[in-house]
């Protein structure tokens, strides 16, 4: 069964001070993996998918990087505007059903001005 | 362009009611999903529709659960006798064939069963 753990649970940060947040996963052939931002009331919010160990993608001040174990998505600068929790999942060929993705609980990140 | 919809935004019943939800996906995205999103908890993959394909239903947590798509596109999600564990935020997305596509999703029906 596919399972995806994110960590920290919710993170404080001051205007400016990076950071990363950690996905770690186990899945039964990965098919992909993505990171998604949730607003408070809204759906997720695709942001990245990497497919490969040592792929790389970036956007703006968020940076995702993959290894064969777990995803970081590492956050440079971060403005207010940049809170929300952020959402890292899994499509595996046994997980959430063959053909869905598998969620992590999320990261609730708040930055402070 | 336009994104996916669900409608209605927000929905309140009785337990034991029956209640249905509607979702539009993007146009010409072939797949669609169903989660639910529990609070505190990741959101739950639920069913999912590939073309004219049988629909995977490997995620539906009860008999209660039904969901079916016309004409490949608009899909209505059916809860029956809902429970109060069935209360939730759902969400609908669609994406593009292959498998590995990404989704896309909709901002989500809040239930609210008392």
């Amino acid at each position: 069964e596919d399972q995806v753990t994110q960590s920290p649970e919710a993170l404080r940060l001051q205007e400016g001070e990076s950071s990363s947040l950690n996905c770690s996963y186990t899945v039964s052939g990965l098919r992909g993996l993505f990171w998604y931002r949730q607003d408070p009331g809204k759906g997720p919010e695709f942001l990245f998918t990497l497919y490969s160990a040592g792929e790389e993608k970036e956007k703006e001040r968020l940076k995702a990087t993959l290894t064969k174990k777990e995803s970081f998505l590492h956050i440079t600068a971060p403005k207010p505007e940049d809170s929300a929790t952020y959402l890292c999942a899994v499509g595996g060929h046994s997980g959430g059903g063959a053909d869905g993705l598998t969620f992590g609980k999320g990261t609730h990140l708040i930055i402070q001005p | 362009g336009a994104g996916v919809s669900q409608s209605p935004s927000n929905k309140v019943t009785e337990k034991g009611k029956d209640v249905e939800l509607r979702c539009d996906p993007i146009s010409g995205h072939t797949a669609l999903y169903w989660y639910r999103q529990s609070l505190g908890q990741g959101l739950e993959f639920l069913i999912y529709f590939q073309g004219n394909s049988a629909p995977d239903k490997s995620g539906l947590p009860s008999d209660r659960f039904s969901a079916e798509r016309t004409g490949g596109s608009v899909s209505t999600l059916t809860i029956q006798r809902t429970q109060q564990e069935d209360s939730a935020v759902y969400l609908c997305a669609s994406s593009l064939p292959p498998r590995e596509g990404t989704q896309y999703f909709g901002p989500g029906t809040r239930l609210l069963v008392l």
